[in-house]
């Protein structure tokens, strides 16, 4: 079965600090990979998706970036973070091999900026 | 106009009754169409697709009206668990880009 894995779980970082996420993916092979953004009490925001390794699409500008240096790793960096990365962090996949499929969502990175 | 609309509540609903929520699209080709339930602080899971046909799972039913352009989910004798925040999600384009509603708040009293 397919299941995916994010960490870390938690975070509290300074501002002006560095940042990066993992998230892997197991059971399945070429999927879509996305980083969403989830603000307190707000909706998902798309920040990155990845159709295979190397290539990424970014949804908004900002410092943030990501990489997919093999097929089932994705990773969200920052070289500096702001007050306002401040949020949820939520890694999810697709199987583009069956249609209508669903995004599935990894267990969430909550990042606090202080 | 946003894409994928929802009330977003809170809909507060005691415990044993029915509720329903809708979901509004503005993309007509849309395909693909989703619930998901997100629990406090937790990633959103997967509650059901939605089919052309309508499909129910349990005390769930979901359905599509492409005339009006929207989903809806019923919730049949309401659990105290069923309280959470319930996202839509639509894929307008088909390419696995799917766009998300701000999701309807839904509270069980006892």
């Amino acid at each position: 079965s397919q299941t995916i894995h994010q960490w870390p779980a938690t975070l509290v970082q300074p501002v002006g600090s560095p940042l990066s996420l993992e998230c892997t993916v197991e059971g399945t092979s070429n999927p879509n990979l996305y980083w969403y953004r989830q603000a307190a009490g707000r909706g998902l925001q798309l920040l990155f998706y990845s159709v295979g390794i190397g290539q990424i699409s970014s949804e908004v500008p900002q410092n943030l970036s990501a990489s997919r240096p093999q097929d089932r790793q994705f990773i969200l960096s920052s070289k500096k973070l702001l007050l306002s990365d401040s949020g949820f962090y939520l890694c999810a996949w697709i199987d583009r091999r069956s249609y209508n499929s669903p995004l599935h969502f990894g267990n969430g990175t909550r990042l606090t900026v202080t | 106009r946003k894409e994928v609309e929802q009330d977003p509540g809170p809909f507060n609903v005691p415990e044993g009754a029915t509720v329903a929520f809708n979901c509004t699209y503005s993309n007509s080709a849309s395909q693909s169409f989703f619930w998901y339930r997100q629990d406090c602080r937790k990633e959103p899971k997967l509650l059901m697709s939605v089919y052309s046909s309508g499909n129910e799972d349990g005390r769930f039913t979901a359905q599509l009206n492409r005339a009006s352009q929207y989903i809806s989910l019923l919730i049949r004798d309401s659990k105290l668990s069923d309280s959470a925040t319930y996202l839509c999600a639509v894929d307008p384009h088909s390419n696995y880009q799917l766009i998300w509603g701000a999701g309807t708040k839904l509270i069980i009293k006892p």
